[in-house]
């Protein structure tokens, strides 16, 4: 799987919007960008994913550059339940891929009250 | 919402007992996979399982270890004889398809602790 690019960790403050960028400059045409996070003592949680075109849904928002090198996780307002490890993977659908997700150490985001 | 939920939450063990991790899936997802991170490590893959066969599995995934579905709601994670270096979080997961634009669902995980 093509491999990503993340800030280690990331401070944001509680009620503000926070963007969590990942690079993925070796990503090929058919590698779909998946978010997942993990909360403290708990197992990963699928965030959103996406293609070639933005995302949102109720957790978040996705922004994918036009060249696809690169994308955004935003979380629009960001609560104390935001705190944890927001990890983004590269999936892809070619080359007989099993589907196993391969996690890199991810952006570890803390949020202040 | 359905989730996907693991059994026992923290299992503690002597290095060479067998031990079996349990899991029941979300009840119409096809795919299961296991995962483990080692304390302060990233989360490593295992196991990918479908249509009663493994479909994939990582290099950690030695003769030590097997999976089954013994039934239509449990998935299981056998370790035969464990060694102080198989202490982990094991996570299970499901998704009701393979294609990669279908999120895998996780549980909270077993701790596994070798004595």
């Amino acid at each position: 799987d093509a491999k990503t690019t993340q800030p280690n960790s990331m401070e944001s403050n509680e009620e503000e919007p926070v963007h969590l960028p990942c690079n993925h400059s070796t990503i090929s045409g058919t590698d779909y960008i998946h978010w997942y996070r993990q909360l403290p003592s708990q197992g990963p949680e699928y965030v959103i994913h996406g293609l070639t075109s933005n995302v949102n849904n109720r957790m978040a928002s996705l922004a994918i550059a036009e060249d696809r090198k690169s994308s955004t996780l935003i979380l629009h307002r960001a609560t104390l339940r935001d705190a944890a490890v927001y990890y983004c993977i590269l999936r892809t659908s070619y080359g007989g891929s099993q589907g196993n997700l391969i996690f890199g150490k991810g952006t570890k985001l803390s949020v202040k009250p | 919402e359905p989730e996907v939920t693991q059994t026992p939450s923290h299992q503690v063990t002597q290095m060479g007992q067998e031990v079996i991790l349990r899991c029941v899936p979300i009840s119409n997802h096809l795919y299961f996979y296991w995962y483990r991170q080692i304390l302060g490590q990233k989360v490593e893959f295992l196991v990918s399982f479908y249509n009663n066969e493994i479909s994939e599995k990582s290099e950690i995934f030695d003769d030590q270890f097997s999976v089954e579905r013994p039934d239509g709601s449990n998935f299981t994670l056998k370790i035969r004889s464990t060694k102080l270096e198989d202490s982990a979080m094991y996570f299970c997961a499901s998704s009701e398809a393979r294609h990669d634009s279908q999120p895998q669902h996780f549980g909270d995980g077993t701790r596994l602790s070798i004595l």
